[in-house]
């Protein structure tokens, strides 16, 4: 268990509709990750957030959105999911606002859309 | 920008036997590099981090990396396979400067023979 917790473990969902995708870091981690895993972009890095505030952003769809909570969890917030959305969504965290000593990472949430 | 390429999709090597897995990378500034390992229906794990400090770092399970600068290269080794070691292995870099967070290479599926 690497201490980053990512709900649900699977999700199953029609063209059109909207997820939401849940992230609780590491305790003591205050900057949050999330990163889309497909079999033809590999690791896309979506969007930063720490203690609250969006940081960085990254290849991440007009169509999906994200936040971070007071009590520091995340969600990133799909919309109008197109069959191409289907991917391993990873959650990951760090204690500071940098990357630089890598990343805690989450076990993914699957989503498959049909 | 920064970017990593990781040669070779699929290793397959026999247990005992020497496991390398290569990876070069380009960066206009110095990097951070990384070497993560994926596990089936798992999260990426850190396996070691070149932080700027030695030239060869030394990892968890027995994996080690050598930076070298003048070869743009951060290739992992383990000296003998062990079965468990069959896995997703990626290799990631940023920097001080990276605006877009760790970026991953495309990952080299390691597999085991008996």
């Amino acid at each position: 268990d690497s201490g980053v917790t990512q709900t649900p473990k699977h999700l199953i969902t029609a063209t059109g509709q909207r997820v939401t995708l849940r992230c609780s870091p590491r305790s003591g981690d205050l900057s949050v990750y999330w990163y889309q895993q497909s079999l033809d972009q590999g690791l896309q890095f979506l969007i930063q957030y720490y203690n609250g505030e969006e940081r960085a952003k990254g290849n991440i769809l007009e169509r999906f959105s994200a936040q971070q909570f007071p009590d520091l969890h995340s969600e990133l917030n799909l919309s109008s999911l197109e069959l191409g959305d289907s991917a391993l969504y990873f959650c990951a965290s760090s204690v500071e606002n940098t990357d630089l000593y890598g990343y805690t990472f989450g076990s993914g949430t699957r989503l498959t859309v049909v | 920008a920064q970017s990593v390429t990781q040669l070779g999709s699929h290793v397959s090597v026999s247990e005992g036997a020497l496991v390398l897995l290569r990876c070069n990378y380009s960066s206009s500034v110095p990097p951070y590099l990384f070497w993560y390992v994926q596990y089936p229906n798992q999260g990426l794990q850190l396996l070691l981090k070149y932080t700027s400090a030695a030239t060869l770092v030394k990892g968890i399970n027995g994996f080690e990396a050598e930076f070298k600068k003048s070869e743009t290269s951060f290739h992992l080794t383990k000296p003998s396979a062990h079965m468990s070691d069959a896995a997703e292995y990626f290799c990631a870099v940023t920097s001080y400067s990276s605006a877009s967070k760790i970026i991953f290479g495309s990952g080299t599926r390691l597999s085991i023979r008996p």
